[in-house]
């Protein structure tokens, strides 16, 4: 079974540090691009973070820009966000998600294909 | 960044009758856009990749068209299972941007 296993959320004081984590099985994880996706209690999903199969592309939501880390253990089957200097703004749920590709001549199709249930991060004094 | 707009905000429907959700980028995306359904405590699910693809499993219902900057998600026969939030999504450039959601009711 394809499965996403997030962990590692909690309470943290603003200003601190925490990382994310997430377990992935049932297929290739090193063949996929994988993202961070968050979303604060009812309201929108917010893109947060993607990394590429070999992490040699990186990409940010200006939101966490120069705070956030996102990387990825391919041996391990684990992607991870360390998330520094951490705001109220940041509370919400972080889901993993994983990148899936349809290749047709011509066309390049990316989707997330693949979600996590989320792990809940709550910035709070 | 590329800015996702959707509308309505909310839509009310009743069962059976056919729902049109729309998705506007502030720049052109080619048919870069993906929609999501994402039920109360549930994980955003993959509805239509490419701007008009289903996804494996997706019934025929969904349908999904437009590219450049305009996009439509049509459910044809809306069932109970149906009623949920959607979101659209760029993937055109970094960031992967959203748009806001359009939640569907029952009317």
């Amino acid at each position: 079974e394809v499965q996403l296993v997030e962990s590692g959320g909690g309470l943290a004081q603003p200003g601190r540090s925490l990382t994310l984590s997430c377990a992935a099985s049932g297929f290739r994880f090193d063949d996929y691009a994988m993202h961070w996706v968050r979303q604060v209690p009812g309201k929108g999903l917010e893109w947060v973070a993607g990394i590429n199969w070999n992490s040699g592309s990186i990409g940010y939501a200006d939101s966490v820009k120069g705070r956030f880390t996102i990387s990825r253990d391919n041996a391990k089957n684990s992607l991870y966000l360390q998330m520094n200097s951490l705001r109220v703004e940041d509370t919400a749920s972080y889901y993993c998600a994983k990148e899936g590709l349809v290749v047709v001549p011509g066309h390049y199709f990316y989707y997330f294909d693949v979600w996590g249930k989320g792990t809940t991060v709550t910035v709070s004094s | 960044e590329i800015l996702m707009t959707q509308s309505p905000a909310t839509l009310s429907v009743s069962p059976g009758e056919r729902a049109t959700l729309s998705c506007r980028a502030n720049e052109t995306v080619g048919s870069t856009v993906v929609w999501y359904q994402q039920k109360p405590g549930q994980a955003p699910r993959l509805l239509i990749y490419g701007a008009t693809n289903r996804a494996a499993g997706v019934p025929t219902r969904f349908g999904g068209s437009g590219s450049g900057t305009e996009f439509t998600l049509t459910i044809s026969s809306l069932q109970s299972e149906d009623f949920a939030v959607y979101y659209c999504q760029q993937y055109s450039k970094w960031p992967r941007t959203f748009g806001p959601g359009t939640k569907v009711d029952i009317k």
